[in-house]
């Protein structure tokens, strides 16, 4: 049981260029969330998904698109990468909203120069 | 709108002493609380919960007990070992919510 796997673990962008970050998980949970976190801050919700085909904005979409075909995978796309989406990237899963809590994969590292 | 507020830190303690690393929050009705460690170069791990009020969430040695009145959350923990060095985080997710939402974290390192 691998929980939430993220790829890359690390990743150097040029300005312009575009990426997908991979995540899945086996837990058949239906929610999903991707967060940044930016050196000495909290985390900010990117997107968030409920289902598979179901996808909703959070606090910093602008830059970042996500697809939601399967229960199991949740990708993340920057196109046209700039310095300011230099981040650590968390994806996370949960069985239901609330009280269930979330589990987190182990992060991406992106650097844009 | 929900919101955490977390203890500023960093917090430096000296093994075996008392951790207490406060967290109050702003939400309407009765949301769920929660603490979340993150140990250097790892994602978040969920380390405790609480669901309703006046319920204590505990593992590892720590515990936090869920506070309508006061609302707080504060985490706690008798004697802290060096391994406890990592960054909290309390979250809160609304009666209803789909998301969480964080305190901005506090770093605690522990000096043997």
């Amino acid at each position: 049981n691998a929980g939430v796997t993220q790829t890359p673990k690390f990743r150097i962008l040029k300005i312009g260029q575009s990426m997908t970050l991979q995540c899945t998980q086996d837990m058949n949970h239906n929610y999903m969330y991707w967060y940044r976190q930016d050196p000495g801050m909290g985390l900010k919700l990117i997107y968030y998904s409920v289902g598979a085909g179901i996808t909703d904005k959070g606090e910093v979409p602008n830059g970042y698109n996500v697809s939601r075909s399967t229960t199991e995978d949740f990708p993340l796309r920057l196109e046209l990468a700039a310095p300011s989406q230099t981040s650590v990237y968390f994806c996370a899963s949960s069985y239901s909203a609330g009280a269930t809590g979330q589990f987190f994969g182990p992060g991406t590292r992106l650097t844009v120069l | 709108g929900n919101s955490v507020t977390q203890m500023e830190g960093p917090v430096t303690l000296s093994e075996e002493a008392f951790l207490t690393i406060n967290c109050t929050y702003t939400a309407t009705g009765y949301p769920s609380l929660f603490w979340y460690v993150q140990y250097p170069g790892e994602g978040l791990q969920l380390l405790l919960k609480a669901t309703k009020a006046d319920d204590k969430g505990s593992n590892k040695g720590f515990e936090a007990t869920y506070r309508k009145e006061t609302t707080s959350f504060h985490l706690e923990k008798g004697s802290v070992q060096v391994s406890d060095s990592a960054v909290y985080f309390c979250a809160l997710s609304g009666q209803g919510a789909q998301k969480l939402v964080f305190g901005q974290g506090t770093r605690l390192t522990i000096n043997p």
